[in-house]
């Protein structure tokens, strides 16, 4: 079936460094979106980003179509960006499904 | 104020019993959803609506039922609670196939 991957499933890092987080698709890609998700908490729309890239203060995202990936670049990271970063996309044969990645677990030390 | 609303926020059931989620939109989207979230497993779809009436299965439907009485609520049904149904449940809308989706604040169901 269709399948959302996401790389790296966790990672640490220090206040101030920079973190690139992917999202692979196995097929086509529709209606691309990230969330964020605070321990214990609901998720929070980060982007709807289909295609090309969008900025959003310390974040940017970029979608590429062809190459069925997308990415959420943070720059300048705080502790308080720690959390889960999640990406879906709609299915490919029915947009009404909306399909998760398992996320990306980020841990920013002070 | 919360535009998805879900409720109970934390219910402990024991197994063979009834559990019903509900939830409630003021965004007056016409879909909405219900995941279940879990370690190592992600969130993944339960049952989805298209607006009021509508039901339609997601990923993962077996021992859920849902019902959407009206374009603000949509409910999740469990007719016979067993443990594997322990997990947090989300509830979420959107205005139309592939758009933004915005969640509630999850309900932590508990199975005994």
């Amino acid at each position: 079936g269709q399948q959302v991957q996401q790389s790296p499933a966790s990672l640490v890092l220090q206040e101030g460094e920079n973190a690139e987080l992917q999202c692979n698709f196995s097929t086509s890609l529709n209606s691309m979106q990230w969330f964020y998700q605070r321990p214990g908490g609901s998720l929070v729309s980060l982007f709807y980003n289909p295609s090309g890239t969008k900025q959003s203060g310390r974040l940017t995202s970029t979608t590429v179509i062809k190459e069925r990936r997308s990415s959420l670049h943070i720059s300048s990271s705080q502790t308080t960006d720690s959390g889960t970063y999640l990406c879906a996309m709609a299915h490919d044969t029915n947009a009404y499904k909306v399909i998760f990645g398992k996320g990306t677990h980020l841990h920013v030390l002070p | 104020e919360a535009a998805v609303t879900q409720s109970p926020r934390n219910k402990v059931a024991v197994t063979g019993g009834k559990v019903t989620l509900s939830c409630n939109q003021t965004n007056n989207h016409n879909n909405m959803y219900w995941y279940r979230q879990d370690t190592g497993h992600g969130l993944r779809l339960i049952h989805y609506s298209y607006g009021a009436g509508s039901t339609e299965k997601g990923d993962i439907p077996d021992g859920y039922k849902a019902s959407r009485p009206s374009q603000e609520n949509f409910s999740l049904i469990l007719e016979l609670a067993t443990p594997s149904q322990t997990s947090v449940y989300f509830c979420a809308s959107g205005e139309g196939p592939g758009n933004t989706l915005y969640f509630g604040e999850g309900s932590r169901l508990i199975v005994v």
